[in-house]
């Protein structure tokens, strides 16, 4: 079954300690990104790849980072996390502009 | 520059009645357009796509959405809700830009309500 498969779907963690959430694709896509998801402003897209080594920063990067290794994994890193951090995190993939994005189930995460 | 802008954050129909969900664009190139729709604790799925074929375009679950270029519009309708069909609802704008490949941008989302 073509996807996008995000880790942990559910996380709670403690500010400052380190974290990463994957993000894996079984439809050989070359574009893939990270958002965010927050009452009231809907998608904010983080970090974007348009292909393996190949990343950008998106409309809020500050405090995330991530890696495009190989063309199917596309993690998403907080090196330091804060409170306000917490969100509903998604991960996409596309192929191209018109063929639209397939979305993960979303990683909920509570920075306490 | 490219933008989507959903008219009202939150809409409440009753059940039989119809849908009407406002999205107006902005951008600079024929753009590609998008209807997302979030069920309670999902991710977002498809409901439908507009890439410059017919402007009329059906989607899943009775949903359609109409391209107006004069308008830069593309609102999705459906005849008669059903209480299923309760959910967050997003437009998306999309372009191929040469320097920075897919470019996607969101509206801030349209929460529908279906009243029994």
């Amino acid at each position: 079954e073509a996807q996008v498969t995000q880790n942990p779907r559910y996380l709670i963690t403690v500010t400052g300690k380190k974290l990463t959430v994957t993000c894996s694709q079984n439809m050989n896509h070359e574009y893939m990104s990270w958002y965010r998801q927050d009452p009231g402003l809907g998608l904010r897209q983080i970090y974007y790849s348009m292909n393996v080594e190949v990343t950008d920063k998106g409309d809020v990067p500050e405090g995330y980072k991530v890696s495009r290794k190989e063309k199917r994994n596309f993690p998403l890193i907080l090196e330091s996390p804060s409170p306000n951090q917490t969100s509903l995190y998604f991960c996409a993939s596309s192929l191209s502009s018109d063929y639209g994005y397939t979305f993960g189930s979303g990683t909920r995460l509570t920075v306490v | 520059a490219q933008s989507v802008t959903q008219l009202g954050s939150h809409v409440s129909v009753s059940e039989g009645a119809l849908v009407l969900l406002r999205c107006n664009y902005s951008s600079s190139v024929p753009p590609y357009l998008f209807w997302y729709v979030q069920y309670p604790n999902q991710g977002l799925q498809l409901l439908l796509k507009y890439t410059s074929a017919a402007t009329l375009v059906k989607g899943i679950n009775g949903f359609e959405a109409e391209f107006k270029k004069s308008e830069t519009s593309f609102h999705l309708t459906k005849p008669s809700a059903h209480m299923s069909d309760a959910a967050e609802y997003f437009c998306a704008v999309s372009f191929r830009n040469p320097n920075t490949g897919n470019q996607f941008y969101f509206g801030t989302g349209t929460s529908l309500t279906v009243i029994p």
